[in-house]
């Protein structure tokens, strides 16, 4: 069974500028969520994406956009960058219709943002 | 505003001693309290879980014990060792309509031989 990747692992981007980050669901999983963990701090929910589209948001700015594919990978995207969106970038993949909060993460990609 | 209150931040513990982690939870409407492990440079794990129907779940050394009325929850990790260090995430979620999860923020476990 192959766990959920995230590429990649570590960038360094400066303020103003545009980062795509990419997440490979957990075979079995049609369900993917973002979240945001800075550093000291939990992970917050940025959104989550179910048959292509967003069906949750967390409160983050538009500047936050996704995108889930047909074999259920995912990118997340954030524009005009600024300082406080440097965090480690958690996707988790879920199965649509568990009744838990049982979420499968991949090991993150660390963004600093400069 | 944090939904998922959790103390303490850190924590040490002796070899063989027992940790305790505490949460607290405002929103009547979470029905799952999963709790999570984090490694250094890895992503959480699900570690154990509980629903609001239920006082207490034992899974090996990890207990959770889930107060309704007071709206608490708490991790007991007995005999803890040192390959229990991490960062362990109390975290709530319900089902209106995606599984949106809403993590404390965090409590760092160093256990000391």
């Amino acid at each position: 069974e192959t766990g959920v990747t995230q590429s990649p692992t570590h960038l360094i981007k400066t303020r103003g500028q545009q980062v795509t980050l990419r997440c490979s669901s957990q075979s079995g999983h049609n369900t993917v969520s973002w979240y945001q963990q800075a550093l000291g701090q939990g992970p917050q929910f940025i959104f989550q994406y179910y048959r292509e589209e967003e069906n949750g948001r967390g409160n983050f700015p538009p500047r936050f956009s996704g995108l889930q594919f047909p074999n259920y990978s995912s990118e997340l995207n954030v524009n005009a960058l600024e300082l406080d969106d440097s965090a480690l970038y958690l996707c988790a993949s879920s199965r649509a219709g568990s009744n838990t909060g049982e979420l499968f993460f991949g090991e993150g990609s660390r963004l600093t943002v400069l | 505003q944090q939904q998922v209150k959790q103390s303490p931040q850190s924590l040490i513990v002796q070899k063989g001693g027992i940790s305790i982690i505490n949460c607290a939870y405002e929103n009547t409407a979470f029905d799952y309290f999963p709790w999570y492990q984090q490694f250094p440079g890895k992503g959480p794990a699900l570690l154990i879980a509980i629903r609001p129907d239920v006082s207490e779940k034992k899974e090996g050394r990890f207990t959770i014990s889930f107060n309704k009325s007071a709206k608490q929850f708490s991790l007991h990790i007995m005999d803890s060792q040192p390959g229990d260090s991490a960062t362990y995430f109390c975290a709530a979620s319900n089902r209106a309509g995606y599984q949106k999860v809403t993590f404390g923020i965090g409590t760092k476990l160093q256990v000391i031989p």
